[in-house]
């Protein structure tokens, strides 16, 4: 198994552009996370899903976030507009079950000029 | 709300030496996961503990759960340059999610 595939792996983007971050998770697992981790906050987690349903978005910070899973291989965290302080390393991660263990991607590092 | 707290939030060993890592909770988890995060790179699970007082090796490694389920330690004997990193420890308080600690950056200074 390729485990969680994040892309990109590496953005740098201009304050009020668009950023689209993009996750496939594990076969088989039914929940997929995206976390979020700077050095002052440390990792958060924004959004999860469980069978391509949004389970949880209490940690979105705003509207200019959006998450989306459109089907059990893939999901999207967009920004817009992108903004300075959402600079940061964003992770994608995926459990088989309830009660499974995590396993995160390699991470998008997201720089906003 | 629920709150997962970690110390140190850093911390500095010679190599050959032990180190400590502590992780409380404010609610009682129905158990704990620790993931080890390399400079630059991705949390990655070390092991989960489930049971109340459990303590689980791995080579050097050390996991206990506290009995009251509140609490936890990662113990690294004899530190090498390889143990750089975050250890991280994540409560799970029921069928909820996993809130994450803080963390602890470990350097090792040869």
């Amino acid at each position: 198994d390729a485990g969680v595939i994040q892309s990109p792996r590496h953005e740098v983007t201009e304050m009020g552009q668009e950023v689209t971050l993009r996750c496939k998770p594990i076969s088989g697992h039914d929940y997929l996370f995206w976390y979020r981790q700077t050095m002052m906050r440390g990792l958060e987690l924004l959004i999860y899903f469980n069978n391509n349903v949004p389970i949880d978005d209490s940690g979105m910070p705003e509207d200019r976030f959006s998450a989306k899973m459109p089907n059990a291989s893939f999901s999207t965290l967009k920004i817009q507009p992108s903004e300075p302080r959402d600079s940061a390393v964003y992770f994608c991660a995926s459990r088989r079950d309830s009660y499974g263990v995590l396993t995160f991607g390699a991470g998008s590092r997201l720089t906003v000029l | 709300g629920q709150q997962v707290m970690q110390i140190p939030q850093y911390q500095h060993v010679q190599e050959g030496e032990d180190f400590t890592t502590y992780c409380n909770s404010s609610t009682t988890l129905s158990n704990i996961q620790w993931y080890k995060q390399r400079p630059g790179g991705h949390p990655v699970f070390l092991i989960q503990l489930v049971k109340s007082g459990e303590v689980k090796k791995q080579k050097r490694l050390t996991f206990q759960f506290g009995e009251a389920k509140k609490n936890s330690s990662l113990h690294i004997t004899a530190t090498q340059t390889t143990d750089v990193g975050t250890y991280f420890c994540a409560g799970r308080p029921g069928a909820n999610n996993l809130f994450f600690g803080t963390g602890t950056r470990l350097t090792v200074i040869p």
